[in-house]
């Protein structure tokens, strides 16, 4: 069982929806990693949290460290917004080390 | 924050030889990983890079396969070692631990190696 997990694993949308997708993790941690990766590869960091929400733009983030669930919401989607999201939370201890979710793959259709 | 660059930034190498990675950061960072993103797959971490010293390896990565070198506080390189298809991948770099920072880590913009 992987330590962190995400759903839905594919997501289709209509541009202008509101999407949010999911992550639970198994570990205890200090903070969560939300990661935007685009076709070519290239991975964006979009939040960092340990609790409560984080807002930025069109994309919030919320975190439950008791029940060790995360979500992130894009409102307004827009075709731009497709793209790999991920989460992930440290390995443990004070390291920057970090496991990953599966992924979510996003496409928004104008 | 950090600005991450890798060179080179996709490759097609043939079976057997070996190819080097470089990443390059804008400012000194603590901690440098290197990762593999296999095809459909998530991240991976093969290693910590570690100045002065040598890298510490995750388990199922070794020294032989992957050398890293870790000169200064904003450069290192990986290398992948006598190549198979196998090893065709996304290999990332990133960094934490930036002065005045917090545990963010930021990740390179990756290069994407095809082996024949």
């Amino acid at each position: 069982k992987n330590e962190v997990e995400q759903s839905p694993q594919n997501l289709t949308a209509q541009e202008g929806e509101f999407i949010t997708i999911n992550c639970s993790y198994s570990v205890g941690i200090s903070a969560l990693h939300w990661l935007q990766q685009h076709p070519g590869g290239g991975i964006v960091s979009l939040f960092m949290l340990s609790s409560g929400k984080k807002k930025h733009g069109r994309l919030i983030a919320t975190i439950n460290i008791q029940e060790k669930h995360s979500s992130l919401h894009i409102t307004a989607s827009h075709p731009r917004d497709s793209a790999v999201y991920i989460c992930a939370a440290p390995m443990g201890g004070a390291t920057n080390k970090l496991i990953f979710g599966t992924g979510t793959l996003l496409a928004v259709q104008p | 924050s950090a600005v991450i660059s890798q060179k080179p930034s996709r490759d097609i190498c043939q079976r057997g030889t070996s190819l080097t990675i470089q990443c390059q950061v804008d400012s000194q960072v603590t901690m440098m990983f290197w990762y593999r993103q296999q095809p459909g797959q998530s991240l991976t971490l093969i290693a910590t890079a570690n100045q002065g010293s040598e890298a510490t390896y995750e388990s199922g990565f070794v020294i032989d396969k992957f050398p890293i070198s870790r000169p200064n506080l904003t450069f290192s390189t990986l290398t992948v070692s006598n190549m198979s298809p196998e090893d065709s991948s996304i290999y990332l770099c990133s960094v934490g631990g930036l002065a005045g920072g917090n545990n963010e880590q930021f990740f390179g913009p990756g290069t994407r190696l095809t082996v024949l």
